[in-house]
Order: structure tokens, then C-alpha cells, then sequence
């Protein structure tokens, strides 16, 4: 079992320009998670998917975020532009059944610099 | 308000040492309470789950307490280790509509030789 992947592992772009973070999943896993994590605020959840469908969306700072999960192995979440206060490092998690009684499964997170 | 605190907010023990970690919540309606182990430039691991009637679990040398009625639980660490050196993540899950993850900003556990 390979775990949750997630690339690239670190990211640093300009101000204004467009990222792209990937994940896949763990195979077989039906809910997949997007958290940013910074020193302030620790682990936040932006946005949670099951069976591929958003679910829970409320987390998203704003319209410059946006994710999507085409099928059950890949998701992205895409920041266009992008700004300095998106600096942070961004995980993605899986799960199987219900999130709320089933351990996540992390990946080792993209580390984002917005310059 | 749903909310997890932790504390302390930092650690240094010498290691072969003992060490409790606080998380206390308020989160309602609960559901369970999660420990994770977050080494650094990695993402959090799981430790260990408890349930509402579950007072003790066990992960070899990490031990977790749950007193459901006073909103407490513990993570102990028995004859720390140098890779034992990470931050350690409190999670409270509610029983309501979505994901209802509640992360707590977590301890830096660091264990010099």
C-alpha cells in the first residue's frame, strides 16, 4: 500500500500565478479530504469529497480556490491567482466509510511558498 | 462552540522519560476522540481512536485516556525515544452532518538524548 500521494511535495510561485496540487488516494478509499495547515491555525479542513461528489465545501477561503475529483484515484485543488497569505503546507487525506469513525490517512503534504 | 485545546503547547524531556499530553474539548454531540503523531515535513499519523465508552486504548508505548464526563483525555508516553519527537494532534469527532473533525493545534514534543 502505497499510502495517499500528493505532488509536487513543494511549491513556490509569484504572486498572482496559478497552482495545481494533486493527490491520489488510497485505492479503495471513499472520502477524500483537502487540509491547509499553517502555524496559526493548525490544520484546517477545506474541502471533503464521498464517492467523488463534494460534500463539504465550506472550508474553501474563497473563489480562487477551487477542487475537483474526476474519478476515485485523483483530486486537485487549484488556487488562481494565488497570494502570499495562501503560504502553508496543504494535505490531502483519504478514508473509508464514514470520516467521522474511520481513521485519515494522510499524505506527507505539498509545502507552498507564495512569493 | 466546538472547540479542542491541547496543552502544553511545547515539551522537552531527556529521553527514557515518561510524558502526559493534555486535549481538552467541548465539542457535542461527541463521537469520538482521535490522537495523531505528526513527524516533521510529514502528515499526521493515527495513533489511536476512542469511542464514548472506551477509557483506555493502547499503541505500544502511547497510551490514551477518555474521561467522556469531565471532557479530558491523555496521551502517555512511556520510555520515550528520540523518534518520538514530533507534534502530537488531538482530534475530537461530533455526530452531526459531514466530516465534523475538530483539530487541536497540537504539542511539540521534542526528546533530547
Amino acid at each position: 500500500d502505497a499510502g495517499v500521494i500528493q505532488s509536487p511535495r513543494h511549491e513556490v510561485t509569484e504572486m498572482g500565478q496559478e497552482v495545481t496540487l494533486r493527490c491520489k488516494p488510497i485505492s479503495g478509499h471513499n472520502s477524500l479530504f483537502w487540509y491547509r495547515q499553517t502555524m496559526m491555525r493548525g490544520l484546517e479542513l477545506l474541502i471533503y469529497f464521498n464517492n467523488n461528489v463534494p460534500i463539504d465545501d465550506s472550508g474553501m477561503p474563497e473563489d480562487r480556490f477551487s477542487a475537483k475529483m474526476p474519478n476515485a484515484s485523483f483530486s486537485t485543488l487549484k488556487i488562481q491567482p494565488s497570494e502570499p497569505r495562501d503560504s502553508a503546507v496543504y494535505f490531502c487525506a483519504s478514508s473509508s466509510g464514514s470520516p467521522r469513525n474511520s481513521p485519515l490517512h494522510f499524505g506527507n503534504g505539498t509545502r507552498l511558498t507564495v512569493t | 462552540k466546538n472547540q479542542v485545546e491541547q496543552s502544553p503547547q511545547s515539551l522537552i524531556i531527556l529521553e527514557g522519560k515518561n510524558c502526559t499530553l493534555q486535549c481538552n474539548y467541548t465539542v457535542s454531540p461527541f463521537s469520538n476522540l482521535r490522537w495523531y503523531k505528526q513527524d516533521t515535513g510529514r502528515g499526521p499519523v493515527s495513533l489511536t481512536i476512542m469511542t464514548f465508552s472506551e477509557n483506555t486504548k493502547s499503541n505500544g508505548r502511547y497510551t490514551a485516556t477518555l474521561d467522556a464526563d469531565t471532557k479530558q483525555s491523555s496521551l502517555h508516553i512511556t520510555a520515550s525515544q528520540l523518534s518520538d519527537s514530533a507534534s502530537y494532534i488531538c482530534v475530537v469527532s461530533a455526530q452531526q452532518a459531514g466530516t465534523a473533525l475538530i483539530f487541536g493545534k497540537g504539542t511539540t514534543l521534542s526528546v533530547s538524548s
